[in-house]
């Protein structure tokens, strides 16, 4: 299986500030990592994938890097829309999906 | 706009078992890949199983071997989780998720989400 760790657990930030969240992979997943944001109460919604492939509709301000082991979601610009629990997830092991711990981007 | 309904869950006491529905609409179901995806109160996600578009391939997370079969039906336009033998950990949002497909026919990512039927396992 592989393992995603996430980073920052918890992320406080100001609207307007910048965000970059990191997951990290066990071994290498390539680029098949995608981010997932999670409002309460919500389902959560797919933001990224292929690592930096913006789903349909998703805003410009989100943002997705890497490759291999090491990405990075970044919000350029916090809205308030974005504070939200965000998870990676690797399709690298198609037989066993495994996502990240979640980081939560709360307002600081 | 494409949806999905999930039905189903409710409280049931641990080892017995339960079934979910999910009924799709607004999409051509038979050509997607289908997931069920969970989240225990408080925590992160966690990938329960996958089915082909077509029904002839299933996949499952560990702690759903053995225990949880998936399954479709094209015909209605839903899919199934049978869940067996269940445990308090089993307690959790279960969600119905379509993949967003790619290449072939394997599974990528989570692409729409229902809004989750609740199962909880308690005596």
């Amino acid at each position: 299986e592989i393992v995603l760790t996430q980073s920052p657990a918890t992320l406080s930030l100001s609207p307007g500030e910048r965000a970059t969240l990191s997951c990290r992979a066990s071994q290498s997943v390539s680029i098949y990592l995608a981010w997932y944001q999670q409002k309460p109460g919500q389902a959560p919604s797919l933001l990224i994938y292929d690592a930096s492939t913006r789903a349909t509709g998703v805003p410009a301000r989100f943002s997705g890097s890497g490759s291999g082991t090491d990405f990075t979601l970044t919000i350029s610009s916090l809205e308030p829309d974005d504070f939200a629990v965000y998870y990676c997830q690797q399709r690298m092991n198609w037989r066993a999906l495994t996502f990240g711990g979640g980081t939560k981007v709360e307002i600081k | 706009q494409m949806q999905l309904v999930e039905s189903g869950g409710g409280v049931v006491q641990p080892g017995r078992s339960l079934r979910l529905s999910c009924a799709a609409s607004d999409f051509t179901f038979k050509n997607n890949f289908m997931h069920w995806v969970r989240q225990a109160p408080g925590k992160g996600l966690q990938w329960v199983a996958g089915i082909w578009h077509d029904g002839s391939h299933s996949l499952y997370g560990d702690s759903a071997k053995g225990r949880f079969t998936v399954s479709r039906d094209t015909s209605k336009n839903t899919l199934f989780l049978q869940m067996t033998r269940l445990r308090a950990d089993d307690t959790a949002i279960y969600y119905c998720v379509r993949d967003r497909g790619g290449a072939d026919p394997l599974p990528y990512y989570f692409d729409s989400w229902g809004q989750g039927t609740l199962v909880t396992v308690s005596s």
